[in-house]
């Protein structure tokens, strides 16, 4: 139990479907994290925010679109995504960014575009 | 940049033998270092962290010293089980920056 919780835990999508993944930290976090975890790649950090502003997009395609309404609550939406996207998406908190507190992860989403 | 680099895996052992897994890191100035596990099928859960030179973090058998002179931070456990088939990512974390390590996959034989 890591506080961090994800829906949905698997998720299969069209290229042409729009869907949204949740996350929810209950641990009173100020930054929360989107990486993607690919088959025989290291996790790719994609999104912060601290404090509901976004503060570092690391190059990420504009068919991943981050909404962080409050600092419990952080969604990715998708639209349009390739076969490629297909990977894991796992979501993160800690008090603050740009420390070196620990980020304690959610059990993550597991996407498969078709 | 800074990075992480972990052994190769898969690492295949039997019950009750000994592990260790290693990692060194390449960093400016004073990271903190942390081990994650990911069982199959899950997320990553912390598994023990050091922030400074010397430390030693330690949780569920498992343990890690921070050793600045070696730049490394090797996992070991003295008495594994099949429970603790899962794999493991190295990681450090500078500037607010977490950076993880490829994985080493670990699987224990009954």
């Amino acid at each position: 139990e890591t506080g961090v919780t994800q829906t949905p835990r698997h998720l299969v999508m069209g290229m042409t479907n729009k869907k949204s993944l949740k996350c929810e930290q209950h641990l009173g976090h100020n930054a929360m994290y989107w990486y993607k975890q690919s088959a025989k790649k290291p996790l790719e950090l994609m999104f912060v925010y601290s404090l509901e502003e976004r503060v570092e997009n690391n190059s990420v395609p504009s068919r991943f679109s981050p909404e962080c309404p409050n600092s419990s609550h952080l969604f990715l939406h998708l639209h349009t995504l390739q076969p490629e996207d297909s990977a894991l998406y796992l979501c993160a908190s800690s008090p603050t960014s740009g420390g070196e507190e620990t980020q304690y992860f959610g059990p993550g989403t597991r996407l498969l575009v078709l | 940049g800074d990075s992480v680099t972990q052994m190769e895996g898969p690492v295949t052992l039997s019950e009750e033998a000994f592990l260790t897994i290693n990692c060194t890191y390449t960093a400016t100035g004073y990271p903190s270092l942390f081990w994650y596990v990911q069982y199959p099928g899950e997320g990553l859960q912390l598994l023990l962290k050091a922030t400074k030179a010397d430390d030693k973090g330690s949780n569920k058998g498992f343990e890690a010293t921070y050793r600045k002179e070696t730049t490394s931070f090797h996992l070991e456990k003295g008495s594994v089980q099949v429970s603790d088939s899962a794999v493991y990512f190295c990681a450090l974390i500078n500037t607010g920056k977490l950076i993880f390590g490829q994985g080493t996959t670990l699987q224990v034989k009954p």
